[in-house]
């Protein structure tokens, strides 16, 4: 089984200023990972994902994260926030073989101010 | 392409009421699933429908919740009797690729309970 571990709930942060919200994960087996957000009275977005290949993934709206086997982590980062990033944004991980279910953190709430 | 529909947005009951979520899959998607997301936390499983067939149901109380997908389209989620516990938005999802892991779900904006 895997999980996942989204070490901060909330991260406050100037508008323009770069922002790191972290994941971590377990899993015995390989994986895929994944960046959702969910604005308010929205349903979750893919913001980006990582099945394979390159480490550093590109998401929309400016955002990437890097796959780090060795320290099991999948951050999610970007150079300059804007007030319309304001949202949750959750990390989730899911095994690479089968029916493999999503498994979801418990989300960090980015709040961008001016 | 229209997303995924549900209905109702809102919903308050008292405990042990009964309550239905009705989910609209994007057209052709083969793969349908069910969330709880309690708040404060991230979303959860319930329940993954493969067309009208159930793959994953590990983390639905059966006691009291079930769920069913009409002809492999449309799917009804139901609770009774509701408890307290229940209050919740429920989300569903669909996919087009068969297996789920992920890659490429599309989910709707969910049902907002309150149980009273």
């Amino acid at each position: 089984a895997q999980s996942v571990t989204q070490l901060d709930s909330q991260v406050p942060v100037f508008e323009e200023a770069p922002v790191e919200l972290r994941c971590n994960y377990s899993s015995s087996v390989s994986v895929y990972l994944f960046w959702y957000v969910q604005y308010p009275n929205q349903g979750l977005q893919l913001l980006l994902k990582y099945l394979s290949g390159s480490t550093l993934v590109k998401g929309i709206n400016g955002f990437e994260a890097e796959f780090n086997k060795s320290q099991t982590s999948f951050h999610l980062r970007k150079p300059s926030v804007h007030i319309s990033d304001t949202a949750e944004y959750f990390c989730a991980v899911s095994g690479v073989t089968g029916f493999q279910k999503l498994v979801f953190g418990t989300g960090t709430r980015l709040l961008v101010s001016p | 392409e229209a997303g995924v529909a549900q209905s109702p947005r809102y919903k308050i009951i008292e405990k042990r009421q009964s309550v239905a979520f009705w989910c609209n899959p994007i057209s052709g998607h083969a793969t349908l699933y069910w969330y709880q997301q309690i708040l404060g936390q991230g979303p959860k499983l319930l329940i993954q429908f493969q067309n009208n067939g159930v793959v994953d149901d590990s983390q639905l109380p059966k006691d009291r919740f079930s769920a069913e997908r009409l002809k492999g389209v449309d799917s009804t989620l139901k609770i009774q009797p509701a408890k307290l516990e229940d209050s919740a938005v429920y989300l569903c999802a669909s996919s087009p690729k068969i297996g789920g892991r992920g890659e490429k779900l599309f989910f709707g904006s969910g049902t907002q309970l309150s149980v009273l």
